[in-house]
This record gives structure tokens, sequence and C-alpha cells, in this order.
């Protein structure tokens, strides 16, 4: 059972190119997250999704694309990478009281 | 708007006690607790719903005054494995995890 995976575990960009960071869980669980994490600042809601189809924003969505065509897999696109972007992105998926985090992705933009 | 945890760092000795606590201004539907290990993902202690009862188990349990919208987390008799940073999160009124999380507080445990 390998819970939430995420792809790549590392990644440097230059500014202004754009990726996909990949999320995929096997838990059929519904609810689906991504967040970042930055020094001192814990973890911010960038967005979210409560079931195929339906995504939401959550604290810091600018900057960022997200869509859910099925149950198991929920990418987080970059569109244009800048350096504010540098963090360690973690994408969550959860039931109604828990969440389960992947190991997460660093990510460098220079 | 992001909940305020205190303190911002604890060290403590092998058995010792400590109290964590996660305070909003906002009216809150439920807290949840995370602990974070360097390096690691964070993994999930407890959640509390606004008009539940107190949680826990073994020696960490949590408490949620829906009144003062604060929630605290006792860690009791403290074990090297506690250290760590521990998170809340809150929902305000969805219960559809979208939670906004405390800065977090480091907690060292040292022999």
């Amino acid at each position: 059972n390998a819970g939430v995976t995420q792809t790549p575990k590392f990644q440097v960009l230059k500014t202004g190119q754009s990726m996909t960071l990949q999320c995929a869980q096997d838990m059929n669980h519904e609810y689906m997250s991504w967040y970042r994490q930055d020094p001192g600042m814990g973890l911010r809601l960038i967005h979210y999704s409560v079931g195929a189809g339906i995504t939401d924003q959550g604290e810091v969505p600018n900057g960022y694309n997200v869509s859910r065509s099925t149950t198991e897999d929920f990418p987080l696109r970059l569109l244009s990478a800048a350096p504010s972007q540098t963090s360690v992105y973690f994408c969550a998926s959860s039931t109604a009281s828990e969440a389960f985090f992947g190991q997460g992705t660093r990510l460098t933009v220079v | 708007q992001q909940p305020v945890q205190s303190p911002q760092a604890v060290i403590l000795r092998e058995g010792e006690d400590a109290v964590i606590n996660c305070s909003s201004s906002k009216a809150l539907y439920s807290v949840h607790w995370y602990r974070q290990k360097h390096g690691e993902a964070p993994v999930f202690l407890m959640i509390l719903l606004k008009g539940g009862e107190q949680k826990g188990h073994e020696k960490i349990s949590a408490s949620f005054n829906e009144k003062k919208q604060q929630s605290s987390l006792y860690l009791t008799a403290s074990q090297l494995s506690y250290s760590g940073t521990y998170f809340c999160g809150t929902e305000r009124n969805t219960g559809f995890q979208k939670l906004v999380f405390g800065t977090g507080t480091r907690l060292l445990v040292s022999p």
C-alpha cells in the first residue's frame, strides 16, 4: 500500500519555466490538497479538491493551477516559475478527519 | 487567518511534561494536530471537533475550548521520539480538510 506518492522528490527550475508536480494516492480518498512549507511559515494551503472534477483555491493559489480528472491523481502546475516559489511542496490525501501527506517535493527556482 | 501557536520552542528532558497551545481569533469547526520530524512529512496525531470530547491516546492528549477558540496539546512523560515540530491546523466551517496551519512549535526531548 503506497499511500500518497509525490514525484519528483527534488527539482531545480529556471525562472520562467513551467512544470508539473505529480501526486497520486491509492486510498480512494475524495479529499486531496497541496501545501507549501517555507521556514517559519508552517504549511500553507495552495489548492484543494473535494472530489474528481471539483477544485478550489486555498490561501496562496497565485501562480499555481490544479485539476482533478480522477480520484487518484491531483497534479500541481507551476505556470511560470519564480524564485518566490522556492519551497517544499506537500500533497495530502484525506478522509474527513485525517490527512496523509506525501514525502514532499523540494523545489528550487533560480 | 493563521492560528497562533505557543510556545515557539520547547526543550525537555525525557520524562517531563509539555503543553502546546493553539489559538484562533475566529470561530472554529475543528482543530487538527500533526507532528513533523526533520526532513519528513507531517503525521496526524488527532482531531478535535466543536462540541466533541477531549481526545487522547497513551501519553498525548488534547482539548478544545470552544469559548476561547483555543486548543491545547498535552505531552506527558515525554519520550525521545516526541521530538519534532508540532502543528495545529484549523477549519472554520467546512469539514473538507481545508486546513489553516499555525507556524509550529519545535519540541526537543533530550536524554
